[in-house]
């Protein structure tokens, strides 16, 4: 299957700071996802990218879709406790028929 | 607006016996995917259906697992015998339209298998 690099793995950052964190791939992809996700609660999407080079926000998120069309970049202004969780990437390739998800990056956000 | 639902949320089962899983998709959402999510493994795709037809099981671990989707509102997930090997969350997830249509999560069923 399709390989979908996230990084970093886990971020602890300081309530206010803003965040950054990507996801590549072996392959070109259409389709980048961003999702969400609470303990013990399914992914939530946040953002849908369809075109190379898309920038999108939803509230203090934003994430683009890379030139290259193998990576995507999800970024969060001033976090803020509630930030905290695990966000996944998932992208789907030109000749795919499913998305595949990143590994995820866990955030935890310090009051 | 109701979201994909899921039951039970949590089962725990003696290695050996069945366990059922289900799932409600979003009404009028033609597609419904069942993925597993281990620490080790992530989110994987099992199988999905368009239209409550079975498009693609390859990610099935065994013939141990079978699902089906007698209609476009209810889908289920059957592991038997369960093993514990199958311990993990079981998430269903519904999408509306293209392939490339954004996929919405149940809160998933925690299963453990003793």
């Amino acid at each position: 299957g399709q390989q979908l690099n996230q990084s970093p793995q886990s971020m602890f950052i300081q309530e206010g700071e803003d965040v950054s964190m990507n996801c590549t791939s072996s392959s070109i992809f259409n389709t980048w996802l961003w999702y969400k996700q609470d303990p013990g609660e399914g992914p939530v999407l946040l953002i849908a990218l369809y075109k190379a080079g898309e920038l999108t926000s939803n509230g203090r998120l934003t994430a683009q879709f890379g030139i290259t069309r193998k990576d995507s970049f999800l970024n969060i202004s001033a976090s803020i406790p509630s930030d905290v969780g695990i966000y996944f990437c998932a992208g789907l390739s030109n000749t795919g028929n499913q998305f595949y998800f990143g590994t995820g990056t866990s955030l935890t956000v310090i009051p | 607006d109701a979201g994909v639902i899921q039951s039970p949320r949590h089962e725990v089962t003696e290695m050996g016996q069945e366990v059922t899983l289900r799932c409600k998709p979003i009404s009028g959402h033609n597609s419904l995917f069942w993925y597993r999510q281990t620490m080790m493994r992530g989110l994987e795709l099992l199988i999905y259906f368009n239209n409550n037809v079975p498009i693609d099981d390859s990610g099935m671990p065994e013939d141990r697992f079978s699902a089906k989707m007698p209609n476009a509102s209810f889908s289920t997930l059957k592991i038997q015998p369960s093993e514990p090997r199958d311990s993990a969350v079981y998430f269903c997830a519904s999408s509306y339209g293209q392939t490339n249509s954004p996929l919405h999560f149940g809160n998933g069923t925690r299963l453990t298998v003793t």
